[in-house]
C-alpha cells in the first residue's frame, strides 16, 4: 500500500513553459516533504523541502506548494529548461510509529523538457 | 566533491554468493540510511542507523545486514543474493531523523546472476 503516490509516470513539456509535478499522500503524520531529482545512473539529488506548517516553498525557479487538507503537494519549475529533464521523486517522512525521519518515496515522475 | 561515496558503482555477482557494498561520507551525519530501488519503483527504506544504533524495517529480508563501524562508514551485506536483489542500492546520510534532507550516494547497481 503506497503511502507516496506520483501518478504521472512521465511529462513532457515545451522549453520556457511551467512543469508542474503532482504527489499525493495518504498518512496524516507524514510532516515534511521532500523532492529530489534524479539523473540517470546518480543518486538522487535533493531539489527543495516544505515543512508541514507551511503550504508554500520557494527557491529560485522551484517552488513547492503543499495542500495538507487535500494531502496533496506539487513541484513547479518555472521556466522550464531543457537541462531539467530527469526523474523526481516525492518524499515525505514524520514523527510516528518508530518511523522518526524515515524518508517515504513515491515512484517518480520522469520530466521531459524539449527545446 | 562527492559527500557520500559509494563501492563500488556497479556489482555482479553470483546467485548465492556473499557480497558487500561499501558507503562512506565526509559530512559527518548521525544518520545513514540504505534503500533499495527496483527498475521503475520507488527507493524502498531497507535500514538506517542513528550514530550506532540500528533500526531495522519490519518488511527487511533477514539475508540483509549492515555493519556501521564508525561515523563515516556503513556497510550493507547480502548474504545469499537471489536473483530478485538485483536493483539499485542507495546509500544516504542526514544530519539528524526529522526534518532534515538526506544526500544520496551515486548508488550500486547489483546484478545477480
Amino acid at each position: 500500500d503506497q503511502q507516496v503516490k506520483q501518478n504521472s509516470p512521465s511529462l513532457s513539456v515545451q522549453e520556457g513553459r511551467i512543469s508542474i509535478l503532482n504527489c499525493d499522500y495518504t498518512n496524516s503524520m507524514f510532516d515534511y516533504f521532500l523532492w529530489y531529482k534524479k539523473y540517470p545512473a546518480e543518486g538522487p539529488t535533493f531539489l527543495i523541502s516544505i515543512s508541514s506548517i507551511k503550504d508554500k516553498n520557494e527557491d529560485g525557479r522551484f517552488t513547492v506548494f503543499l495542500n495538507k487538507s487535500a494531502k496533496h503537494l506539487s513541484l513547479h519549475i518555472v521556466p522550464s529548461q531543457p537541462g531539467d529533464s530527469a526523474v523526481y521523486f516525492c518524499a515525505a517522512s514524520g514523527d510516528y510509529g518508530g518511523s522518526q525521519g524515515n524518508l517515504i518515496f513515491g515512484k517518480g515522475t520522469k520530466l521531459s523538457v524539449k527545446p | 566533491d562527492a559527500m557520500v561515496i559509494q563501492n563500488p558503482r556497479y556489482q555482479v555477482t553470483q546467485f548465492g554468493k556473499p557480497v558487500t557494498l561499501s558507503c562512506s561520507q565526509t559530512l559527518n551525519h548521525n544518520v545513514m540510511y540504505w534503500y533499495q530501488q527496483k527498475s521503475s519503483q520507488a527507493p524502498k527504506l531497507l535500514f538506517h542507523y542513528y550514530d550506532k544504533d540500528f533500526n531495522n524495517e519490519a518488511d527487511t529480508p533477514d539475508n540483509f545486514q549492515s555493519r556501521r563501524p564508525n561515523t563515516s562508514f556503513c556497510f550493507l551485506d547480502i548474504r545469499s543474493p537471489g536473483l530478485g536483489d538485483t536493483a539499485m542500492y542507495l546509500c544516504a546520510t542526514s544530519r539528524d531523523l526529522a526534518g532534515y534532507e538526506a544526500f544520496f550516494g551515486q548508488g550500486t547497481r547489483l546484478t545477480v546472476v
